[in-house]
């Protein structure tokens, strides 16, 4: 158990609806990331957060957003949704002050139809 | 724009032999260097992290190497098991305390017995 919970492990939905991501990190974790990784690809890199504070951003579509709110859990909003979205999101969150790992999620498999 | 190259192809080799996974990398000086391993539908679980004053990393069967003048990370598994077969991903982390980590698409690793 990585200490990375996420919410919920599988969704599916229509074209154009939205959707509501939500991670809580490992304790004491301030940054936080999101992935997204499609059938047989890579983890594409979507977006991360620093103790509430947006970090970096990768190729993150403008459709979708992401927020980590005070208690430092993370909710990835993605709407209008279209099919090539179905992928499994992860979520990963790492310590502080330099060169740490990062614990990931058991991810969302997200399935448009 | 940074690029994480590792080979596409899966590495398919025989149980007690050393299997060698490449990373390379350009437009690019990490401060540091993950590696992960992905098994099917799961999230990716944190092996080595290699900074960048470092040659080599040991943790029992794993090692790395890491040479920042070639732009290159190997990564072994001696002895290898058919427990060992999954995807080995690796990822490069920046500097700054805030640990954007990128990664390559992965290796896929098949142990037979």
């Amino acid at each position: 158990d990585s200490g990375v919970t996420q919410t919920p492990k599988h969704l599916i939905t229509a074209t154009g609806q939205r959707v509501t991501l939500r991670c809580s990190p490992r304790s004491g974790d301030l940054s936080v990331y999101w992935y997204q990784q499609s059938l047989d690809q890579g983890l594409q890199f979507l977006i991360q957060y620093y103790n509430g504070e947006e970090r970096a951003k990768g190729n993150i579509l403008e459709r979708f957003s992401a927020q980590q709110f005070p208690d430092l859990h993370s909710e990835l909003n993605l709407s209008s949704l279209e099919l090539g979205d179905s992928a499994l999101y992860f979520c990963a969150s790492s310590g502080t002050g330099g060169a740490t790992e990062a614990f990931f999620g058991q991810g969302t498999r997200l399935t448009v139809v | 724009s940074q690029k994480i190259e590792q080979n596409s192809e899966a590495l398919n080799i025989q149980e007690g032999k050393t299997a060698t996974l490449t990373c390379n990398y350009t437009n690019y000086s990490p401060a540091y260097l993950q590696w992960y391993r992905q098994d099917p539908g799961r999230g990716p679980v944190f092996l080595l992290l290699i900074r960048e004053n470092e040659k080599e990393k040991r943790k029992e069967r794993l090692k790395v190497t890491f040479d920042t003048t070639l732009k290159q990370s190997l990564f072994h598994i001696t002895a290898s098991q058919p427990a060992d077969s999954a995807t080995y991903l690796c990822a490069l982390d920046g500097t700054g305390g805030y640990n954007k980590l990128i990664f390559g698409a992965g290796t896929r690793l098949a142990v037979h017995p």
